[in-house]
């Protein structure tokens, strides 16, 4: 069935660092990706997504590639912040059989940011 | 706007008990679910709606019961409280389709005893 697998944390950063969180998934059918990010006793808010191939989500300094030859959607970021600590999930939609699928989500990757 | 918000915020329940989970929106969204969020598990979806009147089961329905009769609310009923049922529990809302962004309520924390 369809399912994502994204990177088990935590992971601890300095700030400015370098962040990479890796997303991989399997799909019956057209998918489209998605990350939301999870601050500290809040709901989740969308982050950036990406619908076809070869597209590129970007937002507040985050990007993520969806690569349809290597299934993957990994999260980056050049320099991180100390307010970029949260938790981060991706998620999948597939577009199978005239219908577009529910939310798939992994099960988070937790980021802490030191200053 | 106020967005999506839930009541209440925090709840401790007997086993088998009933309760009703709140969730009201008021931007106009035609789709609504309910998921839970449990430790090392992410988010699974247990009811949703893609109007008023049509609601349908996601991947963890048992023991939860849901109605839409308007485009505002979306609750979600315990008919009989499990401890398998504490969790933290997240409303969403967008407009058709799980492809538009998903507005995401603050949640309610359930315990179950």
């Amino acid at each position: 069935g369809d399912s994502v697998t994204q990177m088990e944390g935590p992971v601890t950063l300095s700030e400015e660092a370098f962040l990479t969180i890796n997303c991989t998934y399997t799909a019956t059918g057209y998918p489209s990706l998605f990350w939301y990010v999870q601050y500290p006793g809040e709901g989740l808010q969308l982050l950036l997504k990406a619908t076809k191939a070869d597209d590129k989500g970007s937002n507040k300094g985050f990007e993520a590639t969806y690569r349809k030859e290597t299934t993957s959607f990994h999260l980056e970021k050049g320099s991180v912040q100390v307010s970029d600590s949260a938790v981060y999930f991706c998620a999948l939609s597939v577009y199978y059989g005239g219908s577009q699928g529910n939310l798939i989500f992994g099960k988070g990757t937790k980021l802490s940011v030191k200053p | 706007n106020a967005g999506v918000t839930q009541t209440p915020k925090f709840q401790v329940l007997k086993t088998g008990q009933s309760m009703t989970l709140q969730c009201a929106q008021d931007m106009n969204h035609e789709y609504m679910s309910w998921y839970r969020q449990d430790p090392g598990m992410g988010l699974r979806l247990i009811h949703y709606s893609v109007g008023a009147g049509i609601t349908d089961q996601g991947e963890v329905p048992n023991g939860y019961n849901v109605s839409r009769s308007t485009t505002e609310d979306f609750p979600l009923r315990l008919l009989s409280a499990a401890p398998s049922q504490t969790s933290v529990y997240f409303c969403a809302s967008s407009y058709t389709g799980v492809t538009n962004t998903q507005y995401f309520g603050p949640g309610t924390r359930l315990t179950v005893l």
